[in-house]
């Protein structure tokens, strides 16, 4: 099966621009999530789909980012606009289930904001 | 609050020479251990979940084990494809919270 995948693999964008990352998640699975790793923390949590519907959304930093995911398949991460702190590497992955299995990985955006 | 701690962050061994990774953890209600292995520029890739103190995974030169505050990663005649960082993540229900890795380095 074809796994997660994420686009593009590196941006690199002026304070105050706009960018808007995507992932194709593996088919069928209705579970989609966003991740992020800024310079010399931890992978942490940004939010939780469920098909179309926003299920946690309690790791989102600020407004500045917005998360949809229009028809359950697909998703995209908009952030607007975009500040210093928001570099990092933002992860996309998917489960079919709550991922008590184990979720599946796309390789990364490599968000560089300068 | 919710915490995954590994150590050390970082380990250089030997090819052949076992050794075993740490990782504690304060999660609420844990639904889940993870064990990811990761590679540069690429994602996780996930390697086992474990559910109960006292449960035991193996996959090639891997075990994981749990205890109701620690999960161990044991790593048995390593070879330099097993270098990589490997991530501990613990899951309260649905998101799951990592831990910042450590850096494995097997020298041939």
């Amino acid at each position: 099966e074809a796994g997660v995948t994420q686009f593009p693999s590196h941006s690199v964008i002026e304070k105050g621009q706009t960018v808007t990352l995507r992932c194709d998640p593996i088919s069928g699975h209705d579970n989609l999530y966003w991740y992020r790793r800024v310079m010399g923390k931890e992978i942490k949590f940004l939010l939780h789909f469920v098909k179309e519907s926003k299920q946690d959304e309690s790791g989102m930093p600020n407004n500045r980012f917005l998360a949809e995911r229009t028809g359950g398949t697909y998703s995209t991460l908009k952030v607007q606009p975009a500040e210093l702190e928001d570099s990092g590497v933002y992860f996309c992955a998917s489960s079919q289930d709550r991922g008590y299995n184990g979720y599946t990985f796309g390789s990364g955006t490599r968000l560089t904001v300068v | 609050e919710d915490q995954v701690t590994q150590s050390p962050e970082a380990l250089r061994l030997q090819e052949g020479e076992s050794s075993s990774l740490n990782c504690s953890y304060t999660v609420s209600g844990l639904r889940g251990l993870f064990w990811y292995r990761q590679d540069p520029g690429k994602g996780p890739e996930f390697l086992f979940t474990l559910y109960s103190a006292g449960e035991e995974k193996e996959k090639e030169r891997l075990k994981a084990t749990l205890t109701k505050k620690e999960s161990f990663l044991h790593i048995t005649a390593p070879k330099p494809e097993d270098s990589a960082t490997y991530l501990c993540a613990g899951s309260p229900r649905g998101k799951i919270i990592f831990g910042k890795g450590t850096r494995l380095h097997i020298l041939p």
